[in-house]
């Protein structure tokens, strides 16, 4: 059973589109975290979410933390190929482990 | 910002010999450091929870006595893949807890592929 159902799982689409990515949960977390992946490359944080219906920017990309903290979404506005990667999002209850989503694979075409 | 950095990013190896992965926490100490494992194109699966001075906490389904931790330092935790098979072959990613200061933010290594011929 996956602790946090991340949706959807592969993603193409042309470049200046917008998109979002989804991260669900039935669990509540103390906080969200987002991360991009390159391959053959640790996971790069993008973004640490703490409070319900906390919003974050980092230039095109839009975060957002549920109100009951179950939830998050990624939105990406004008996609460009460089937003290319894995994008996973992971779940921490105060100082335990991070549950991680299953991954979004996006792909940017020119 | 925090750097955690992994120790070799490949390395191949013979079937049935071991091989030792290097997680440092190179400008904070980490007390709490996590080992994971990520196929091609899965999301990171965790194996352990490696906590200085105490004995690694292992996940479900992962064996203790072939994935060796060690977290003798606030810096430095080690994974030991022994009697390595080429089922083993995968790419390990560590990470590392850094301090109240950071927000408990978890920092990821760069990962290291390993490959059992």
């Amino acid at each position: 059973t996956q602790l946090l159902e991340q949706s959807p799982q592969f993603l193409s689409i042309q470049e200046g589109e917008n998109l979002t990515v989804y991260c669900n949960s039935s669990s509540v977390f103390s906080s969200l975290q987002w991360y991009r992946q390159e391959p053959g490359e640790g996971p790069v944080l993008l973004v640490t979410v703490v409070t319900g219906g906390e919003v974050k920017k980092l230039k095109r990309l839009t975060f957002q933390f549920g109100d009951a903290r179950k939830d998050s979404s990624l939105h990406i506005t004008a996609a460009q190929p460089g937003d290319t990667g894995l994008y996973l999002c992971a779940g921490a209850r105060g100082a335990q482990k991070l549950v991680f989503g299953q991954g979004t694979r996006l792909t940017i075409n020119p | 910002g925090a750097v955690v950095s992994q120790h070799p990013s490949w390395v191949i190896c013979k079937s049935g010999t071991s091989v030792k992965i290097e997680c440092r926490s190179l400008d904070f100490q980490a007390t709490t450091m996590f080992w994971y494992r990520q196929f091609p194109k899965q999301s990171l699966m965790l194996m352990a929870t490696s906590n200085e001075g105490s004995k690694a906490t292992y996940e479900q389904g992962v064996e203790k006595d072939k994935f060796l931790i060690n977290h003798a330092s606030l810096t430095l935790s080690t994974l030991t893949v022994t009697s390595a098979h080429p089922e083993d072959s995968s790419f390990y990613i560590c990470s590392a807890r850094g301090g109240s200061l950071s927000g408990n933010t978890i920092y990821f290594g760069e990962g290291s592929w390993l490959t059992v011929v």
